[in-house]
């Protein structure tokens, strides 16, 4: 059974201090893995899909990166506004499972 | 239109009624999914569209509920006699056939007094 957690549950940054989300998961046949950001009150908004082990993707202070087991999403000097949660998904077969997210909370 | 919509964005019922929730996906997306989430939880899969193929309706937690796609576009999420453990945010998102990432709608809250 595909299996999706992340860790910490929750985190707060005083406003410049970077930090890691991680991403754990158990799949048979990766077909990709997905970041989200989800703001209260909204959907999911994408972003970043990596593909295969190794790959790293970038958008402004976000940074993931993907290996066998599991994935990051790194924030450089994050900003207030980069609060949210942050989700993990993965692509197996034809369904997708999330984890239950990390809230971020950035300090100003 | 640009991305997923999803009505209404707020419902609230009573314990006992039926409600119907609709989905829009991004135009030319063949795939469609239902995904649940309860305040504080994960997003908890539903039910699956892809093109004319029969829906993968694994995830639906009881017969009370049921969806339908017509003509490949608008889907309808439809939970009968409501139970105030329903009581979540729905999500709709879609997916295009070429690729692997889902967009999501915004959301329809449904609160079951």
């Amino acid at each position: 059974e595909d299996q999706v957690t992340q860790s910490p549950e929750a985190l707060r940054l005083q406003e410049g201090e970077s930090s890691s989300l991680n991403c754990s998961y158990t799949v048979s046949g990766l077909r990709g893995l997905f970041w989200y950001r989800q703001d209260p009150g909204k959907g999911p908004e994408f972003l970043f899909t990596l593909y295969s082990a190794g790959e790293e993707k970038e958008k402004e202070r976000l940074k993931a990166t993907l290996t066998k087991k599991e994935s990051f999403l790194h924030i450089t000097a994050p900003k207030p506004e980069d609060s949210a949660t942050y989700l993990c998904a993965v692509l197996g077969g034809q369904n997708f499972v999330f984890g239950p997210g990390t809230r971020l909370s950035v300090l100003p | 239109g640009a991305g997923v919509s999803q009505s209404p964005s707020n419902k609230v019922t009573e314990k006992g009624k039926d409600v119907e929730l609709r989905c829009d996906p991004i135009s030319g997306h063949t795939a469609l999914y239902w995904y649940r989430q309860s305040l504080g939880q994960g997003l908890e899969f539903l039910i699956y569209f892809q093109g004319n193929s029969a829906p993968d309706k694994s995830g639906l937690p009881s017969d009370r509920f049921s969806a339908e796609r017509t003509g490949g576009s608008v889907s309808t999420l439809t939970i009968q006699r409501t139970q105030q453990e329903d009581s979540a945010v729905y999500l709709c998102a879609s997916r295009n056939a070429g690729g692997e990432t889902q967009y999501f709608g915004p959301g329809t809250r449904l609160l079951v007094l």
